[in-house]
């Protein structure tokens, strides 16, 4: 059965750090790539970040570009992000999800973990 | 960016009656060389994470009931319910795969009239 699990997430400062974590089983990982999609409760779903099958290629929204990073360690069956730099307006429910190929539908998606940036 | 639209925001429809959503793109998501829209339909209840129904924008994810049903091309698509069931009620979102980002429509609300 294919499981996706994110982790990581919690209440944190405007200005602070974060690694989210989504470990993966069911399918053979390495064959995959990732994506990172978050959601602000209640209301819609925006595409956040993907990295290929071998980590060489990562893409971001222009919203997160420079203060997201997309990682995975295929040996863990693992992808990452971590997010920096924390706005208020990050929070949100963030997915991670997979697809076959980099242009695809995202066909398992995790549970997701809460980020809630505040002071 | 392509952005995604659809509508309506919501829509309240009586059992077994039917459900159309419609989605659109600011530029085409069709993809000349295969002919294949890269254009997906996601169903969220509420608590879970979306679900896929539909991909290529008229192919039914494996395990999807035949009610549900898409069609369209090039920017202007629609997700059919032929027959609204309880457990559908739900958002449903449509997404494009064409190019990144990979851009989400704001998402439609179907209930239960």
């Amino acid at each position: 059965e294919v499981q996706l699990v994110e982790s990581g997430g919690g209440l944190v400062q405007p200005g602070g750090s974060l690694r989210l974590s989504c470990v993966a089983s069911g399918f053979t990982f390495k064959s995959y790539y990732m994506h990172w999609v978050r959601q602000v409760p209640g209301k819609g779903l925006v595409w956040v970040s993907n990295i290929n099958r071998d980590g060489t290629t990562t893409i971001y929204a222009d919203s997160v570009k420079g203060r997201f990073t997309v990682s995975r360690d295929n040996a863990k069956n693992t992808v990452y992000l971590q997010v920096n730099s924390l706005r208020v307006e990050d929070t949100a429910i963030y997915f991670c999800a997979r697809t076959i190929r980099g242009n695809y539908h995202l066909d398992y998606w995790g549970q997701g973990t809460r980020v809630t940036v505040s002071s | 960016d392509i952005v995604m639209t659809q509508s309506p925001d919501s829509l309240a429809v009586s059992l077994g009656e039917r459900a159309t959503i419609n989605c659109k793109s600011s530029q085409s998501v069709l993809y000349s060389s295969n002919n294949q829209n890269f254009l997906a339909w996601y169903q969220q209840k509420p608590g879970q994470p979306p679900k896929v129904l539909i991909y290529w924008a008229s192919t039914r994810e494996s395990g999807v009931p035949d009610r549900f049903s898409g069609s369209g091309s090039g920017t202007d698509f629609t997700l059919t319910i032929s027959s609204l069931q309880a457990e559908d009620v739900a958002v449903y979102y449509c997404q494009q795969y064409f190019s990144a980002p990979f851009t989400f429509g704001p998402g439609t609300k179907v209930d239960i009239k």
